[in-house]
């Protein structure tokens, strides 16, 4: 089974519009988090949820967790051109390692 | 702001060369990892490093692959003999005190072997 996977896989909305991607694990976590990958470019980490934690934000994006369902959601509102990425969430299995998810790719169209 | 750096950012190799690839992380980090991204796949952990040794490894990073940190600055990959299944993007992370979610990643370097 794969920790961390992304639904939708790819989506394409309007600008101005809101994005919601959705992830699912599988085991226990104590976090969750959420990065942005670029074409062709590194991973920015955008946000962190903690397992006791049920909703947070950062600007326009809001992360929500429901550890009874192993679920977590991303939302980006009133998008932008410039949030345009790939979009991945990662839990920590072991001491250290993040284990990612496939990932959301987001377009948004001007 | 701090960052951590790669080089090259591409790098092309024939089947069976070996690869450095090098990393910079961010000055007083003392965690160091590399994850790969084979193209269209999700991002995979390689392994970690603390204290000049390997701290955790996937199954992935077999006897082909090692790390150094061969001085107070640079963290390397390095792949013996590549395969053509090494061609993947190579991330290279650092973080501060080995807790997971404070590791800060590069920019990566994309390998092609042929």
């Amino acid at each position: 089974s794969q920790q961390g996977e992304e639904d939708p896989q790819a989506l394409s909305i309007q600008e101005g519009e809101n994005a919601t991607m959705n992830c699912s694990y599988k085991t226990s976590i104590n976090n969750l988090q959420w990065y942005r990958q670029n074409s062709g470019r590194g991973l920015v980490h955008l946000i962190l949820i903690r397992s006791n934690e049920r909703e947070k934000h950062s600007g326009r994006l809001r992360v929500t967790l429901d550890t009874s369902k192993k679920s977590s959601s991303l939302l980006i509102t009133a998008s932008r051109a410039a949030d345009t990425a790939s979009y991945f969430c990662a839990t920590v299995q072991g001491a250290q390692k993040l284990v990612f998810g496939q990932g959301t790719r987001l377009t948004i169209n001007p | 702001e701090p960052e951590v750096t790669q080089t090259p950012s591409h790098q092309v190799t024939q089947m069976g060369q070996e690869v450095i690839l090098r990393c910079v992380p961010i000055s007083n980090h003392l965690y160091f990892y590399w994850y790969r991204q084979i193209l269209g796949q999700k991002v995979e952990f390689l392994v970690s490093f603390y204290n000049n040794e390997i701290s955790e490894k996937s199954e992935i990073f077999d006897d082909q692959f090692s790390v150094e940190r061969p001085d107070g600055s640079n963290f390397t990959l390095k792949i013996r003999s590549t395969k053509l299944e090494d061609s993947a993007m190579y991330f290279c992370a650092s973080g501060v005190n080995g807790v997971p979610e404070t590791q800060y990643f590069g920019p990566g370097t994309r390998l092609l072997v042929l």
